[in-house]
This record gives C-alpha cells, structure tokens and sequence, in this order.
C-alpha cells in the first residue's frame, strides 16, 4: 500500500469557486501534515502545515485532518487562476527510528478565469 | 534575505563524470535534506542530515554522496555509479532537532541536472 494517495487530476475548477484536494496516508504513528504547491518547472513552496484533528484557516486555504480516517484534505476559497499549481500533500512518517517526509505524486490544479 | 540557495539552477553532465550540486541555508536550521524528483513521480529522499558531521541514507541513496562539514552546507555529489542522474535536484532545510519529530521543510529552488 502506497503510503500517501493523492488523486493526480488534473482538477479544474472555475475561478471563484472552491477547490477540494484530497489525501490519504497508511501510517496511523505520522503525526505531521503538509500541502506545498508547485509551479510547473519550480520547487515545492509550503503553503499549510497542520497538526491536530479538525480545520485550520489561513487566508483563502483551510487545512483538514482526521486522523481516524487517515485523511488530509486542503480546501481553496475564491479560487484564482494564479492558483493553478501541483498541490503535495507530505506526511510526517516513522521510520528508523526518527521521522521522515513522504510525499504523494500530486494533484494538478487548474483554475479557468 | 533568509533561505536556501542551490546552484547552478541547470547542469550539464557528461555520462560517468561525477558532479556536486551545492546547497546552502542561513536560515540556522538544524536539518538539512536532498530530494529528487521525476516527471509524474513525487519527492523521493536521497540523503538527510540532522547535525554537522551527521547523515543517514534515504530511500534512494545508491549512487550519491553527501557531506555535513558546516550547519550552513550540504552539498551532493551524484556519481558515475548513479543509473539515472538526469532529474530535478531539491535541497531542503528545517528546524528538526533529533527527538523532537519533524517540522516544516522549506525547499531551495532546485538544480536541473541533465547527464548524456
């Protein structure tokens, strides 16, 4: 079982609406969640990073986790072509004795003005 | 400005030269960390250092070489015995001490390197 699952799109949505990206990961012992976007050809920015169950907002982006799940899911308000990107989601996962970051493939976003 | 450099931003290689990507932070972060990544593939960890003069192997390690001489520093070097070194390069720093778990990474901007 692959160990971070995201959904490659590509995901178009109109500009102004709400972008859903999802994400699933097979260890129950990670404890930290990422989203990074990536520009086509640029390296990884980190956009929202999250912690415990439940949402955290920050401007247009709203991180959920639930771990019982085993689900991340990053939600964009108001989206704008500018936003059109590769969103990773990355997952803090146990491994030798200290944490490592495994990230999933991707999902590619497109927002159409 | 605070952050990470990696240079040169594009390379050039000839097959079975060996060549050093440099990666540098002055952001004082504790840990430092080099990626790869493939067309349609994600990040994949090569090496990762958590304090100078320290390192571990990641999950693609065969083939490379690093080095931990100053907190600031961490270059790769890719070898001859690398199969497939053409890729995209990522150097990455966070403020991850041992024991304390994993905190955010923040990447540099990456070097392409292409081997004929």
């Amino acid at each position: 079982q692959k160990e971070v699952e995201q959904n490659s799109g590509p995901l178009s949505v109109p500009e102004g609406a709400i972008a859903s990206l999802n994400c699933t990961y097979s260890d129950r012992g990670s404890q930290s969640f990422f989203w990074y976007r990536q520009y086509s050809g640029k390296s990884p920015e980190l956009i929202m990073f999250i912690y415990s169950n439940g949402d955290k907002e920050d401007g247009r982006f709203t991180a959920q986790l639930n771990k019982a799940s085993q689900y991340v899911s990053l939600l964009i308000r108001d989206s704008q072509p500018s936003d059109s990107a590769t969103y990773l989601c990355a997952v803090n996962v146990p491994k030798d004795g200290s944490y490592q970051l495994t990230f999933g493939k991707g999902t590619k976003l497109s927002v159409i003005p | 400005d605070g952050g990470i450099t990696q240079s040169p931003k594009y390379l050039f290689r000839k097959e079975g030269q060996n060549v050093t990507l440099s990666c540098e932070q002055n952001l004082n972060h504790d840990a430092m960390y080099w990626y790869r990544q493939d067309p349609g593939q994600g990040l994949r960890l090569i090496y990762y250092s958590q304090i100078v003069n320290d390192f571990q192997k990641g999950d693609i390690a065969e083939g490379y070489s690093v080095s931990r001489e100053k907190k600031e520093s961490f270059p790769l070097t890719v070898t001859s015995a690398q199969k497939n070194p053409t890729a995209f390069y990522l150097c990455a720093s966070s403020l991850t001490r041992l024991g304390q778990g994993l905190r955010e990474q923040y990447f540099g901007p990456g070097t392409r390197l292409t081997v004929t």
